[in-house]
């Protein structure tokens, strides 16, 4: 079965430093994985995906995430955040079924962004 | 740039009510989908869409929920008698293909039930 874990729930960073959110996977085929944010009371916005081309991801805002298959993780990565990052992060995979797919979220990442 | 849209943004509605959440899906999308999320909790899946068919539902989705693509633009949920624990936001997605294609989600209905 597909699934992915978040392992934090929060993270708080400065202004202008590096944002790492973490994520590993699980999966029993070669998974495409996908990033998506959601801003106060706004909707969920796909930052990224991997589908088995480059194992590095570049995304929108200047975030990207590397693919590591030995380390089953697909961590999230932006140098330098901005206020406009504080938002929830949604590591997600898809759970392909009969053909159709349906997408398996993490528990999110809530990034806080301070001056 | 083409977006998936809902409405009402936020509908509260008595315990035992039915509820129709509306979605308007990305127009040259094939596949549509229901996921929810009750606060503090994950986004679930709750049914997938295809050729005016479920394709996929989950435990969730029990027979107090029906979906129906009315007309050539619009894609409902219903829930014909709501519970407390119904109480949650619910997102609409669509996709142009299954196959790992991205899902696009709208904003969200944000449901409370008392």
């Amino acid at each position: 079965a597909q699934s992915v874990t978040q392992l934090d729930s929060h993270v708080s960073v400065s202004e202008g430093t590096p944002v790492l959110l973490r994520c590993n996977y699980s999966s029993s085929y070669s998974p495409s994985l996908f990033w998506y944010v959601q801003h106060p009371n706004k909707g969920l916005q796909l930052l990224l995906k991997y589908t088995s081309a480059a194992t590095l991801v570049k995304g929108i805002n200047g975030f990207e995430a590397e693919f590591k298959k030995s380390e089953t993780s697909f961590h999230l990565t932006k140098p330098s955040a901005h206020m406009s990052d504080a938002a929830e992060y949604f590591c997600v995979v898809i759970h392909f079924s009969g053909g159709y797919n349906k997408l398996i979220f993490g528990a999110g990442t809530r990034l806080a962004v301070h001056p | 740039e083409p977006e998936v849209t809902q409405t009402p943004s936020h509908q509260v509605t008595q315990m035992g009510q039915e509820v129709i959440l509306r979605c308007v899906p990305i127009s040259n999308h094939l596949y549509f989908y229901w996921y929810r999320q009750i606060l503090g909790q994950k986004v679930e899946f709750l049914v997938s869409f295809y050729n005016n068919e479920i394709s996929e539902k989950s435990e969730i989705f029990d027979d107090q929920f029906s979906v129906e693509r009315p007309d050539g633009s619009n894609f409902t949920l219903k829930i014909r008698s709501t519970k407390l624990e119904d109480s949650a936001m619910y997102f609409c997605a669509s996709s142009g293909h299954r196959g790992g294609e991205t899902q696009y989600f709208g904003p969200g209905t944000r449901l409370l039930v008392l």
